[in-house]
């Protein structure tokens, strides 16, 4: 079935490094891949999102890349705050068959001051 | 508040019993989409609704849940008989067809003691 697997689980940074985490998905037919960033008992909040037809979006220090063939994606913090640990989900929709979104198994990013 | 509200945010039932939660979307968004989360996961898809149509359901949506969206505006998530495995947080979120970008409410915890 549909699967997206997200590496790593866990990713501790100093502040001010940057921070990268990738990610896999099974179903060609994904088309438009969101990331969302999750604090906890709070609510998941898209940062970023990107569609099949472009390689790479980037909004100030967040960026999001899509190799459609490999079927891989990555979403890129640069110049981490403290204000940036959270959970991080990537997420795989196929626009045209339906929009069942699969979501991955998350990152918990520390960034520590 | 114009986002996306979910009632009710806490709930603790005994095994055996139902239980019932809404969602209110923002109002002009004709999709609305329910998700279980359980701790440490990325939310898992359960159904989809274009207006009052339930266009997708889940293998995960057992025959004791069951959605609603009569009017096209709020809808219900049922869950009948309720399990210990049952325990999480179901979260609501709701989009424009022409825009993909999904708002998600705060969620309903359901703890089945």
């Amino acid at each position: 079935g549909e699967n997206v697997e997200q590496h790593p689980s866990t990713l501790s940074v100093q502040e001010g490094d940057s921070a990268v985490i990738k990610c896999t998905y099974s179903d060609s037919a994904s088309n438009y891949f969101p990331w969302y960033k999750q604090e906890l008992g709070k609510r998941p909040q898209l940062i970023i999102d990107i569609r099949s037809n472009v390689g790479e979006k980037k909004d100030q220090r967040i960026a999001v890349t899509l190799n459609k063939t490999a079927k891989h994606f990555s979403l890129h913090i640069t110049e981490t705050q403290p204000e940036d640990s959270a959970v991080y989900f990537c997420a795989a929709t196929p626009l045209g068959g339906g929009f069942k979104t699969i979501f991955g198994a998350g990152t918990r990013l520390f960034v520590k001051a | 508040d114009t986002g996306v509200s979910q009632n009710p945010r806490h709930k603790i039932t005994k095994r055996g019993q139902n239980v019932t939660f809404r969602c209110d979307p923002i109002s002009e968004h004709n999709r609305l989409y329910w998700y279980r989360q359980t701790l440490g996961q990325g939310p898992e898809f359960l159904t989809y609704f274009q207006n009052e149509a339930q266009l997708e359901k889940s293998r995960l949506l057992s025959d004791r849940f069951s959605a609603e969206r009569p009017k096209g505006s709020f809808s219900t998530l049922e869950i009948q008989r309720t399990e210990q495995g049952d325990s999480a947080m179901y979260l609501c979120a709701s989009s424009l067809v022409a825009v993909f970008e999904a708002f998600f409410g705060q969620g309903t915890r359901l703890t089945v003691v």
